[in-house]
């Protein structure tokens, strides 16, 4: 299974963006790249995905970079609520079975 | 809101004992997989099912078990329980026409 790598930590002032980095050097091409983050005493969420393009949704952006080597995840400006452990995941559906590395933990300082 | 629900919340057994842990998919839902999340780890993979049957397995020892039924509800049987097997238990569904999966918000066990 392809892995991935990422900061234990990060921090980030409230109402300011994050980028949080993920780095997967032996992705393969029918890996789509899946974000999730668990908030304190709950189960993981999904934040968004993608394979190629970089993509939007409500909750945040997906930059990959053109070798797909590594991608990160922008929170345009985050709350209180963003803090979480924030988990990059390689899935080639949605049905293998989820690996999770250690992800990062995000803090934001009010 | 993800529309995955467990029971119970929170759970206090004894060593040697056996517990039952459950989840409840979105209608529709026929994959469900379950996660053991020790503290201050990310969840490990335990098992998947597919409309009733297993079709995959992480490394786990078989006093794990699970069943699956129609109403898109499943368990999660863990039998002589050890102290390691405190922790979060997570469920997670999918859609057959889903890309993701929605993780419920697990049930806490302690195993004294």
């Amino acid at each position: 299974d392809a892995k991935t790598t990422q900061p234990n930590s990060m921090e980030s002032n409230e109402e300011e963006p994050v980028h949080l980095p993920c780095n997967h050097s032996t992705i393969s091409g029918t890996d789509y790249i899946h974000w999730y983050r668990q908030l304190p005493s709950q189960g993981p969420e999904y934040v968004i995905h993608g394979l190629t393009s970089n993509v939007n949704n409500r909750m945040a952006s997906l930059a990959i970079a053109e070798d797909r080597k590594s991608s990160t995840l922008i929170l345009h400006r985050a709350t209180l609520r963003d803090a979480a452990v924030y988990y990059c995941i390689l899935l080639k559906t949605s049905y293998d079975k989820v690996i999770f590395g250690p992800g990062t933990s995000l803090s934001v300082i009010p | 809101e993800t529309g995955v629900t467990q029971s119970p919340t929170h759970l206090i057994k004894t060593r040697g004992q056996q517990v039952t842990l459950r989840c409840s998919s979105q209608s529709g839902h026929n994959t469900v997989s379950w996660y053991q999340q020790a503290l201050g780890q990310g969840p490990q993979f335990i098992f998947q099912y597919y409309r009733e049957e297993e079709n995959g397995r992480g490394n786990f020892p078989p006093r794990f078990s699970g069943l699956q039924f129609p109403n898109y509800s499943s368990e999660l049987n863990v039998n002589a329980l050890e102290l390691d097997d405190s922790a979060l238990y997570l469920c997670a569904s999918i859609s057959d026409s889903g890309d993701t999966q929605y993780f419920g918000p697990g049930t806490r066990l302690t195993v004294l």
